[in-house]
């Protein structure tokens, strides 16, 4: 069966140092996988997405993350944090034929 | 392009009282239908998916029920509401028929129960 493991319940970085938060999953299958962002009583929102092509993703308001299939790892980066990007962080993986799985998020918190 | 709405937005009702949660999606066809419940601080638990009208799957035993009238109407139910059915409703959709394409969510609904 998949799952998803985000190591960090909560990351915390000061405002314009680089972002990490940490995504490992486990399928029998190389797996499509997904970042979302969630604010505070707000929907998820998608910032990017693998789908076995390239492995370095790119995805909106600067992040990134690299699929890394002997580390079975998809981590998500920021170079530089604003404040704008404290939220909540999910890491979802997909094969075709069973459900979303979701990891139990991370709370990123960006200090002035 | 695909637009979800999903309402209310915020709910407060009385423990025993029926609840009706609605989401639409706009744009696309077949979509696969999802609804998840976020408790407070936590992760998202899936409740019911759909992947047609009258295809509905739950996920967990609960006090709620799903309903999927139109092909992209999603509603979710409850005959009594309980202290335990409070949280943040979230509906999703996804494309059908692909392996690659991630679920787009609504803005929530938040629920109390009093």
């Amino acid at each position: 069966a998949q799952s998803v493991t985000q190591l960090d319940s909560h990351v915390s970085v000061s405002e314009g140092t680089p972002v990490l938060l940490r995504c490992n999953y486990s399928s029998s299958y190389s797996p499509s996988l997904f970042w979302y962002v969630q604010h505070p009583n707000k929907g998820l929102q998608l910032l990017l997405k693998y789908t076995s092509a390239a492995t370095l993703v790119k995805g909106i308001n600067g992040f990134e993350a690299e699929f890394k299939k002997s580390e079975t790892s998809f981590h998500l980066t920021k170079p530089s944090a604003h404040m704008s990007d404290a939220a909540e962080y999910f890491c979802v993986a997909y094969n075709y034929g069973q459900n979303f799985v979701f990891g139990p998020g991370t709370r990123l918190s960006v200090l002035p | 392009s695909q637009t979800i709405h999903q309402w209310p937005a915020t709910l407060v009702q009385p423990v025993g009282s029926p609840l009706s949660l609605e989401c639409t999606v706009e744009g696309t066809s077949n979509p696969n239908l999802y609804w998840y419940r976020q408790a407070a601080g936590r992760g998202l638990q899936l409740l019911f998916y759909s992947i047609g009208i009258d295809q509905i799957s739950s996920e967990v035993p609960q006090n709620l029920s799903a309903s999927r009238p139109q092909d992209r109407q999603f509603i979710l139910s409850s005959k009594k509401l309980l202290l335990s059915d409070s949280g943040f409703y979230l509906c999703a959709w996804s494309r059908s028929g692909t392996s690659n394409q991630p679920q787009h969510f609504g803005d929530g609904t938040r629920l109390s129960i009093l």
